[in-house]
């Protein structure tokens, strides 16, 4: 069954640590996208990659990382930088590569990140 | 940014009712998505409906878009207890390969 995995499911985060959360599909889609969800809260884009090798910030990528060395995987850093990384997250793929966003995307069932 | 502004944000009915949700955006659009999304979940996509399109259907959902005044609405007929989740529209402006989501409607469907 093709579908998008992330994990671990429930993450915690000392001060002054960096996080990694992982998201791998098996789709075969090029986009790939991170979004941060507040409680009671819609989506923010944290950083979307439309092809290996490269990545674009969203509208929140102060604090975060991302690498796309891989089709199937879209590692997210939530460095230390970010002061206030407790959230939902949440990682999604689509079919197109560049420029078309007529497409849905699938999503993973996301980690929740806290801080200890 | 959120491009989308859901209304109302929550919304309680009794299984058998129809349950209607809108969208309003700002700018203009190239289509729009609607998301349903389980407590503690991710979202799962509903249907799509394009700038040139005025109305769709998929079973038990009828999707509207009304791009002079900006807006969509979303119908679910004859609603389930199942159908309790939170519903987001989605906006996509044909530029880039992303998507602006909204804030969300609480649909909560009692027996």
């Amino acid at each position: 069954d093709g579908g998008i995995t992330q994990s671990p499911k429930y993450l915690f985060r000392k001060e002054g640590q960096n996080v990694t959360l992982s998201c791998e599909q098996n789709l075969n889609h090029d986009a790939m996208y991170w979004y941060r969800q507040d409680p009671g809260q819609g989506l923010r884009l944290i950083y979307y990659s439309q092809i290996v090798n490269d990545f674009q910030k969203g509208d929140i990528a102060e604090g975060y990382s991302v690498s796309r060395e891989k089709k199937e995987s879209f590692p997210l850093t939530v460095t230390s930088a970010q002061k206030n990384p407790t959230a939902f997250y949440l990682c999604a793929s689509s079919i197109p590569g560049q420029g078309a966003d007529d497409q849905p995307q699938h999503f993973g069932d996301g980690t929740r990140l806290s801080i200890l | 940014s959120q491009q989308g502004e859901e209304d109302p944000q929550a919304l309680s009915i009794q299984e058998g009712e129809n349950a209607t949700m809108n969208c309003s955006y700002k700018t203009s659009i190239n289509n729009l998505q609607w998301y349903r999304q389980n407590s503690g979940r991710g979202l799962v996509h509903l249907i799509l409906i394009r700038s040139n399109e005025r109305e769709k259907h998929s079973g038990r959902l009828r999707v509207t878009l009304d791009t002079s005044k900006k807006s969509s609405s979303l119908l679910i007929t004859a609603s389930r207890a199942a159908d309790t989740a939170s519903y987001f529209c989605a906006t996509g402006t044909g530029t880039a390969s992303k998507l602006t989501f909204g804030t969300g409607t609480r649909l909560q469907v009692t027996l």
